[in-house]
């Protein structure tokens, strides 16, 4: 079955403690991004990638790493979280991201005191 | 980032009623696609037209693009309280970088 998955889907944690939350799909697609989602706010991108070791901002980066060193995964660093980065997070993955859809993920609760 | 737009924000309708939502975008596109959310999950793509398109439909879903107002409509005919839902709109550009930007959505309450 396609499908992109992410891990895990919801997490509690404190200020500054490192976590990374990973996304995996199936479908030998090339461009894989992140987002998050808060109310009122929409969906906000915050990396994109490409391709393998192709990585890019999007609109809100600042706080979150990303890394790309297999087509399949593309996992979301937080290196020092803080509150402000409670979120509800989505992976997608797509062919062409602008031409074809996008497959998401499940979608990351994290909570962060 | 340039959002596509929703309106409204938020639909309240009786089952088997039609329901109508509206997106406005502002750069040029290449398609746009409508999504949908059920509370909490991950978006789930419903349709895609292209920009030389002007109508589409997919079983009750049925949406019209007129690029020359830069707008959209998602008309969902006979609706069920199963559609309750959030739905965006996505718009694709034709230049810069290629990806979707997503409005805010409207926020579809159908009762029974």
């Amino acid at each position: 079955e396609a499908q992109v998955t992410q891990n895990p889907r919801y997490l509690i944690t404190v200020t500054g403690k490192k976590l990374t939350v990973t996304c995996s799909q199936n479908m030998n697609h090339e461009y894989m991004s992140w987002y998050r989602q808060d109310p009122g706010l929409g969906l906000r991108q915050i990396y994109y990638s490409m391709n393998v070791e192709v990585t890019d901002k999007g609109d809100v980066p600042e706080g979150y790493k990303v890394s790309r060193k297999e087509k399949r995964n593309f996992p979301l660093i937080l290196e020092s979280p803080s509150p402000n980065q409670t979120s509800l997070y989505f992976c997608a993955s797509s062919l062409y991201p602008g031409i074809n859809e996008q497959f998401f993920g499940p979608g990351t609760r994290l909570t962060v005191l | 980032s340039q959002q596509g737009e929703e309106d409204p924000q938020a639909l309240s309708i009786q089952e088997g009623e039609n329901a109508t939502m509206n997106c406005s975008y502002k750069t040029s596109i290449n398609n746009l696609q409508w999504y949908r959310q059920n509370s909490g999950r991950g978006l789930v793509h419903l349709i895609l037209i292209r920009s030389n398109e002007r109508e589409k439909h997919s079983g009750r879903l049925r949406v019209t693009l007129d690029t020359s107002k830069k707008s959209s409509s998602l008309l969902i005919t006979a609706s069920r309280a199963a559609d309750t839902a959030s739905y965006f709109c996505a718009t694709g550009r034709t230049s810069g970088y290629s990806t979707l930007t997503f409005g805010k959505g409207t926020m579809l309450l159908v009762s029974p």
